[in-house]
């Protein structure tokens, strides 16, 4: 299977919670990432987590990773139009870093 | 700083055509990463160099790719002879410590008829 896997496309509501979440199989990763990617621009860091930490928050997005389990979440509280964007789940590995194929939040008004 | 700065935006070639890409990095990053981006296969890295040396080139998809740093702070993605299956969007990225945060240019959108 794929190194990092997330779902392809989410539909939230305008003022809802968005959850986006990721699965990765190389449990030596030390950072994981969350990437924002919005039309016609390249990759944005948004935030990311460092391996030891099971919660990171910062503002309308709360990180959770759950090593056991190698799973990554991104909430996004009070989600709006402008949070609309591919959100890339990513590791680093070998001094790269290594990404999934992204998640397409689609927001309903 | 003006960020990862990548030329073409936009790239429209006839297949055989040998098409270059530009990237200029940040100034102070020593680490460079081209990937390429399609919708089949999401994000793909290319290669990446570290202090101007290729350190992996293994995503190279064919001989037909080439990737140079002449110098710190700019790099160059050649594809010789372009074909239609090279079209994708195609992002340098740039990062001051190996394997820590990346920096990305906007990409360049190669179509090749």
């Amino acid at each position: 299977g794929e190194d990092v896997e997330q779902s392809l496309f989410l539909s939230v509501r305008e003022g809802d919670s968005s959850v986006i979440n990721c699965t990765y199989t190389d449990s030596s990763s030390t950072y994981l990432y969350w990437y924002k990617q919005e039309p016609g621009a390249g990759l944005q860091l948004l935030t990311y987590i460092f391996s030891n930490m099971d919660m990171k928050q910062d503002q309308r997005l709360t990180v959770l990773l759950n090593k056991k389990d190698k799973h990554l979440s991104l909430r996004i509280a009070d989600t709006q139009t402008g949070d609309s964007a591919i959100y890339f789940c990513a590791g680093d590995r070998d001094d790269k870093i290594i990404f999934g194929k992204g998640t397409r939040l689609h927001i309903l008004p | 700083d003006a960020g990862v700065i990548q030329s073409p935006r936009h790239e429209v070639t006839e297949m055989g055509q040998e098409v270059t890409l530009r990237c200029k990095l940040i100034s102070g990053h020593n680490s460079l990463f081209w990937y390429r981006q399609t919708m089949m296969r999401g994000l793909e890295l290319l290669i990446y160099f570290n202090n101007n040396v290729p350190i992996d080139d293994s995503g190279m998809p064919e001989d037909r790719f080439s990737a140079k740093m002449p110098n710190a702070s700019f790099s160059t993605l050649k594809i010789q002879p372009s074909e239609p299956r090279d079209s994708a969007v195609y992002f340098c990225a740039s990062s001051p410590t190996r394997g820590l945060t990346y920096t990305f240019g906007s990409g360049t959108r190669l179509t090749v008829v």
